[in-house]
């Protein structure tokens, strides 16, 4: 059974850093690209980015609102993509979720979730 | 303002048949397969559609279509359990990144 877990989120201050990490299981984690989305309370889900599999070059891919500030890596030894959030601001405020598609491109829509993890950017 | 348009909301009648629209262009919707979520009560979502696959688990109740720009996911035989947040998305190669309909609310009357 596939399975995302994320965890890493809490409360932390505008300027701060915070690293986020999603573990995987039930799956061969080195062959697919992992996404990350964000979600408002409230509002629709926004897509964060991916970091593709080493077979397309473990490369990355942002949104605007966060390129330059947000890094995606991935162990793939450990299962587990890292999303490591400086500079944070308020509007990062949101609950993050980890996901899966189908191959390791990125290109395909989602396939699986996790249960998400909430980011609180406050002073 | 999101990539893809979606309805803002739906409703339908327990087992009557509702289709659910999104909208796109060439570089997405137009080149690549759509995916549809589903969201109950703001929890974790779920993929209801993968393209015209129906993941392992999803009632055929559920299917979809794509016609040019635009992808379609329909639901016959509405069940109260339906009522949630829909979602699209599908990847976009000229934005390369996996982009998103603002969601639709269907509400089961």
């Amino acid at each position: 059974e596939v399975q995302l877990v994320e965890s890493g989120g809490g409360l932390e201050q505008p300027g701060r850093s915070l690293r986020l990490s999603c573990t995987a299981s039930g799956f061969s984690f080195g062959e697919y690209a992992m996404n990350w989305l964000r979600q408002v309370p409230g509002k629709g889900l926004e897509w964060v980015g991916l970091i593709r599999s080493n077979s397309y070059g473990g490369t990355t891919e942002y949104a605007a609102a966060v390129k330059g500030r947000f890094i995606m890596s991935r162990d793939d030894s450990k299962s587990i993509a890292y999303l490591q959030m400086n500079s944070l601001k308020t509007e990062d405020t949101a609950v993050y979720f980890c996901t899966r598609g189908r191959e390791g491109h990125g290109s395909s829509p989602i396939n699986y979730w996790g249960q998400g993890t909430l980011v609180t950017v406050s002073s | 303002q999101s990539a893809l348009t979606q309805e803002a909301s739906v409703s339908g009648t327990v087992g009557q048949k509702v289709t659910l629209s999104c909208s796109g262009n060439r570089n997405n919707i137009g080149s690549y397969a759509v995916g549809w979520y589903q969201q109950i009560s703001h929890g974790a979502p779920k993929t209801v559609m993968l393209g015209d696959s129906l993941p392992s688990g999803i009632p055929d109740r559920f299917s979809a279509s794509k016609s040019g720009t635009t992808a379609s996911l329909t639901i016959s035989g509405l069940q109260p359990e339906d009522e949630a947040d829909y979602y699209c998305s599908t990847w976009d190669y000229s934005l390369s990144a996996q982009v998103f309909g603002g969601g639709t609310k269907l509400t089961v009357l």
